[in-house]
């Protein structure tokens, strides 16, 4: 069975700083796909970031980048240039690619609570 | 802005009523999923459709009925809750997986219920 990890319960930075949320993951599948999804007071679910298992290339998407090892099953978030904006939970999901039924589970982290001081 | 409308936002409700969750999208996609959220818990799984048709259903208790009328509503019918159905409640919606497409599941902003 797959499992996901993040550490860090809660995280606070000053706004501008860069800030990195950890995930790490346990699976024995060699295809995947990793995901950030980013949840703010007003409970709406984004999606930050993909990242599939087979590409070597880190994913970015303007602030948000990964830095995703498979040999170590790890993939942070990093978020350059913090804004308010970005104070939420921030939930690291992994899904299998595979059977059918996989195709539809998204295994979740516990989530981090990242906070962006003024 | 969500491609992914769910209806009502707020939602409180005795635990003899009958009420509905209403979910749509309009982004083509053929799968539509229900997901309840306790607070400060990832979401957890209730139902997948796929192409209209009930894929996933994880053991969810029958007082909760999903409808898909079509491919782009999803409905969640709410009979006799209890106090601890009280969730947030998420509809998604994705592409199917392709053999080169991963499936990348998008929310909609939820529904807030709340059973007395």
């Amino acid at each position: 069975a797959q499992t996901v990890t993040q550490s860090q319960p809660e995280m606070s930075v000053q706004e501008a700083e860069t800030v990195t949320l950890s995930c790490t993951y346990d699976t024995s599948e060699n295809n995947y796909y990793l995901f950030w999804y980013k949840q703010p007071p007003s409970r709406q679910m984004i999606l930050v970031i993909r990242q599939e298992a087979y590409k070597q290339q880190n994913a970015t998407e303007n602030r948000f980048s990964v830095n995703f090892q498979k040999a170590a099953k790890s993939f942070s978030l990093k978020i350059s240039d913090s804004q308010l904006g970005d104070t939420a939970m921030y939930f690291c999901a992994f899904m299998k690619h595979g059977s059918q039924d996989s195709n539809y589970q998204l295994i979740w982290g516990a989530g981090t609570k990242l906070i962006i001081k003024p | 802005d969500t491609e992914v409308t769910q209806t009502p936002k707020h939602l409180v409700m005795g635990m003899t009523n009958k009420k509905s969750l209403k979910c749509e999208q309009h982004m083509g996609h053929r799968a539509m999923y229900w997901y309840k959220q306790k607070a400060k818990k990832p979401p957890e799984l209730m139902f997948v459709y796929s192409y209209e048709k009930l894929s996933i259903n994880e053991s969810v208790p029958s007082r909760f009925s999903p409808e898909c009328p079509n491919s782009s509503l999803l409905n969640l019918h709410l009979h006799a809750l209890q106090p601890e159905d009280s969730a947030l409640y998420l509809c998604a919606s994705s592409q199917p997986r392709t053999l080169y497409s991963g499936n990348t599941i998008y929310f909609g902003e939820g529904s807030w219920l709340t059973v007395v």
